[in-house]
């Protein structure tokens, strides 16, 4: 069974980076599949931010594609996400997810519980 | 960008209702979208891919179905915990794209 966790600071500064981690057990991230992130502002729908495939190659949402970076660390089986010049409009409720299982390159069996990152002096 | 309109945003209704809920893309996807439930403070949960896939361990009375742009969700019989937000997606192509939500609650 695959799970997933996030870590990192649950509150960031204006203009400064936010960077969070997801751990994955249960599986290996190298044995292929995409790993995702999306977020979920306080009340409102959901928003896919990008996903990496276990080679390294990405996909970004355009209206975030300049200030993302999400990579793969395989040696700790964990992927990350930064998000540069962040404002209030990054506070969300932060997702990692994960494609395997089908074989739908898009789909999203499986998520961590999510993480609630604030923006704020 | 593949946009997906759910209808309704809001749904109120009874245990034991039959509710339909509809999500409308902007252009064809053939049988490519998901359909996942959210209750407060949880992560999405998937329900449904492929249109009219049932996720293993989801319960019989969900179903999907539709095919281009129009899909439809349906819950033949309400139970009390199917009362939670529920979110459409597509899987068709980049960038991944959500309906805006459908919250069903207790009449």
């Amino acid at each position: 069974q695959v799970q997933l966790q996030e870590s990192g600071p649950g509150l960031v500064k204006p203009s400064e980076t936010l960077s969070l981690t997801c751990t994955v057990s249960g599986y290996s991230i190298s044995s292929g599949y995409y790993w995702g992130w999306i977020r979920q502002p306080p009340g409102k729908g959901l928003e896919w931010i990008g996903s990496i495939y276990h080679s390294g190659s990405t996909h970004y949402n355009p209206s975030l594609e300049s200030r993302v970076t999400i990579f793969v660390d395989t040696s700790k089986n964990q992927f990350s996400l930064k998000l540069s010049s962040v404002t209030a409009a990054d506070t969300a409720v932060y997702y990692c997810a994960s494609t395997v299982g089908p074989q739908y390159t898009l789909l999203l069996p499986h998520w961590g519980q999510g993480t609630l990152v604030t923006v704020s002096s | 960008d593949i946009q997906l309109t759910q209808s309704p945003s809001f749904l109120s209704a009874s245990v034991g209702d039959r509710v339909t809920i509809t999500c409308r893309a902007s252009q064809g996807i053939t049988s490519y979208l998901a359909w996942y439930q959210q209750k407060p403070g949880k992560a999405p949960k998937l329900l449904i891919y492929a249109a009219s896939t049932l996720q293993s361990g989801v319960p019989s009375r969900f179903s999907g179905s539709g095919s281009g742009t129009e899909f439809t969700l349906t819950i033949s019989s309400l139970q009390p915990e199917d009362f939670a937000t529920y979110y459409c997606q597509q899987l068709n192509d980049y960038p991944i794209t959500f309906g805006q939500g459908t919250r069903l609650e207790i009449k």
